[in-house]
């Protein structure tokens, strides 16, 4: 079974630049077809970031377009984010999470950044 | 954006009785492929979302039979048969079929 694991700051200053990385175990990378990220504000709902596919190509929320980069790590087996300019509305839990049959199938357990 | 209008937002339920879950979506969610990507997550308290059904009304691997996905075009289901202490927890209705992907708001399954 595929497991993912969220990695990175837990607190990040306003105006900085959000990174957070998912190391995947359980499969490789580039044999899955796309993987994404979520957020969710403490006590709120979800939100979906973007996706990006094992080849590089990424698809974003219009809404951050602006300010999110999506990348892949082969060699590690990992795929980040960077999402920039971050303000107090940019924190939440960030979920990664594995794609497959049109949905959301795996998700990491999440980490909580606090942007302050 | 696609809009996922879930009701109720809150089910206080029996244990053991059925609950049901409704999710609206402002648009048809039948993609141009000709499957219809709504799914149904399940959080626990504390954890991260769980995929319990996709495409309308498949199970997800290990998902109890308890759970059934139903509808289509813009009206959709899920429907829990008997509920149990540890279905309590949020659920989300979720579309794929058109970026950006959306979430309904949640419903809180709770035991009365």
């Amino acid at each position: 079974q595929v497991q993912l694991r969220e990695s990175g700051p837990g607190l990040v200053k306003p105006s900085g630049t959000l990174s957070l990385s998912c190391g995947v175990s359980g499969a490789s990378i580039i044999n899955i077809n796309w993987w994404s990220w979520v957020r969710q504000p403490p006590g709120k709902g979800l939100e979906w970031m973007g996706e990006i596919y094992h080849s590089g190509s990424t698809t974003y929320n219009p809404s951050l377009r602006s300010r999110l980069t999506m990348s892949v790590d082969k060699s590690n087996n990992q795929f980040s984010l960077h999402l920039r300019s971050v303000t107090a509305a940019d924190t939440a839990v960030y979920y990664c999470a594995k794609g497959g049959e049109g949905t959301i199938e795996y998700w990491g357990q999440g980490t909580l950044v606090t942007v302050s | 954006d696609i809009v996922l209008t879930q009701t109720p937002l809150s089910s206080p339920v029996t244990l053991g009785q059925p609950a049901s879950i409704s999710c609206r979506s402002s648009q048809s969610l039948v993609h141009s492929d000709g499957n219809t990507y709504l799914s149904w997550l399940q959080q626990r308290p504390g954890q991260p979302p769980r995929l319990l059904i996709y495409k309308i009304s498949n199970r997800f691997s290990g998902v109890p039979d308890r759970f059934s996905g139903s509808g289509a075009g813009t009206d959709f289901t899920l429907k829990i048969s008997r509920v149990e202490a540890e279905d309590v927890g949020i659920y989300y209705c979720m579309q794929a079929t058109q970026f950006p992907w959306t979430f309904g708001q949640g419903t809180k399954v709770e035991i009365k």
